[in-house]
């Protein structure tokens, strides 16, 4: 039973545009959630957070929407830039262990 | 201030030999996590650890994984016996006491012969 989904696995966008990942969950109890970005052979690297309490969070080029009613969050890059390139996961967190999806190959064309 | 670090980051066995892998967490991080992912698959939550105290390991399959986190030294993760469905990418992640965010390290690549 996968808690967290991310149901793109790719997504392709031009350079300078925005991309939106979007990421569900089932459980209700996850009361924070993350967004971690990760290349080839290396370790997943921390993006951004959202607390269950809020529905926005900004930085710099990386905002993530959080709609509790529809248990759904987003993860918006705007402009897209090709390091960008990368597969991005979603994560939520249950009594402080994380639960990933399987995450979202993003590739931003030149 | 250096990140998690984890070594080896290539390590190869043969079905039946003892594996272990090794976490410094970041300077100050006194949590610390186990997670695995197969290939296609996003990280599994395996074991959580403070220093000397083993706090939630609801994801280690319950034969042949240990882990450990001593009062002086890197946590260790062990798996006895491996078997070829134990390669995959082992990543420790650390955070601070009260903390939300989790730090990962670069993650061992452990394969199975």
């Amino acid at each position: 039973d996968q808690q967290v989904k991310q149901n793109s696995p790719s997504l392709s966008v031009q350079e300078g545009r925005i991309s939106i990942l979007n990421c569900d969950y089932t459980n209700s109890m996850f009361d924070y959630f993350l967004w971690y970005k990760k290349y080839p052979a290396e370790g997943p690297t921390f993006l951004i957070s959202i607390s269950s309490i809020k529905d926005k969070n900004e930085d710099g080029r990386f905002t993530v929407f959080l709609n509790k009613s529809a248990k759904h969050l987003s993860l918006h890059i705007v402009p897209s830039q090709p390091g960008d390139s990368a597969v991005y996961f979603c994560a939520a967190r249950a009594s402080e262990k994380l639960v990933f999806g399987k995450g979202t190959k993003l590739t931003v064309n030149p | 201030n250096a990140g998690v670090m984890q070594n080896p980051r290539h390590l190869v066995r043969r079905r039946g030999q003892e594996a272990r892998l090794r976490c410094s967490p970041m300077k100050g991080h006194s949590h610390v996590y186990w997670y695995r992912q197969l290939p296609e698959e996003g990280l599994k939550f395996m074991v959580y650890l403070q220093k000397e105290n083993i706090i939630d390991e609801s994801g280690m399959p319950k034969e042949r994984f240990s882990a450990e986190f001593p009062k002086e030294g890197p946590s260790i993760l062990r798996i006895q016996q491996v078997v070829r469905g134990d390669s995959a990418a082992y990543f420790c992640a650390s955070s601070l006491q009260g903390e939300n965010e989790q730090f990962f390290g670069p993650g061992t690549r452990l394969t199975v012969l």
